[in-house]
């Protein structure tokens, strides 16, 4: 089992790009999720899913969008890059709301 | 919603030491969660331990749900053991998991 795969690993945008980050589990969890990490800080929840077609806002959704088609697959949309969404993004999945499990992340610069 | 706060924000150990961790939440919840973000970035999960005591080798985890709190016990402390650990928590059956702002362990040799 791959686990949770993320592409891309690094990516620079200009302002006003967009962009999709790609995430997909092999591991047949139900639940999804997408949280960023700025320097020094925690996590915050940007869109979870409870399975296929169901999706919802977390703490920092403006800017975003996700789409659940499958059990496997979490887009993650930017419209618009702006610089506050200089990040390293995190896509994550369980199965329930239990042990979560961690993609590798995704290194997003705005300039 | 639901608040999440760690202490002490940072730790330096001496290798061999043992060490807590504190995890306290501002509500009932039903779901509580480890992790330990090792320097590289990578995010383990340690425990899925919404109440009670578990135990996985020099690490312990207690959830004492009642009085809103969590502990983390790391003991005989290595080098590898550094990096931030994350305690996160959810209140509801949503699954919306919330994260505190971690506790930065650092063991010397």
């Amino acid at each position: 089992n791959a686990g949770v795969t993320q592409t891309p690993k690094f990516r620079i945008l200009k302002i006003g790009q967009s962009m999709t980050l790609q995430c997909a589990q092999d591991m047949n969890h139900n639940y999804m999720y997408w949280y960023r990490q700025d320097p020094g800080m925690g996590l915050k929840l940007i869109y979870y899913s409870v399975g296929a077609g169901i999706t919802d806002k977390g703490e920092v959704p403006n800017g975003y969008n996700v789409s659940r088609s499958t059990t496997e697959d979490f887009p993650l949309r930017l419209e618009l890059a702006a610089p506050s969404q200089t990040s390293v993004y995190f896509c994550a999945s369980s199965y329930e709301d239990r042990g979560m499990f961690f993609g590798s992340g995704t290194q997003l610069s705005v300039l | 919603g639901i608040q999440v706060e760690q202490s002490p924000p940072d730790l330096i150990l001496q290798e061999g030491a043992n060490s807590t961790l504190r995890c306290n939440f501002s509500d009932s919840v039903n779901n509580l969660q480890w992790f330990h973000q090792n320097p590289w970035g990578q995010l383990i999960n340690l425990f899925y331990i919404p109440s009670g005591t578990k135990q996985n080798g020099r690490l312990s985890a207690t959830t004492v749900a009642t009085e809103r709190y969590s502990l983390l016990y790391i003991s005989s402390s290595q080098t590898t053991d550094s990096g931030v650990y994350f305690c996160a928590v959810g209140s509801s059956n949503t699954g919306k998991l919330i994260f505190g702002q971690g506790t930065t362990l650092q063991v010397k040799p």
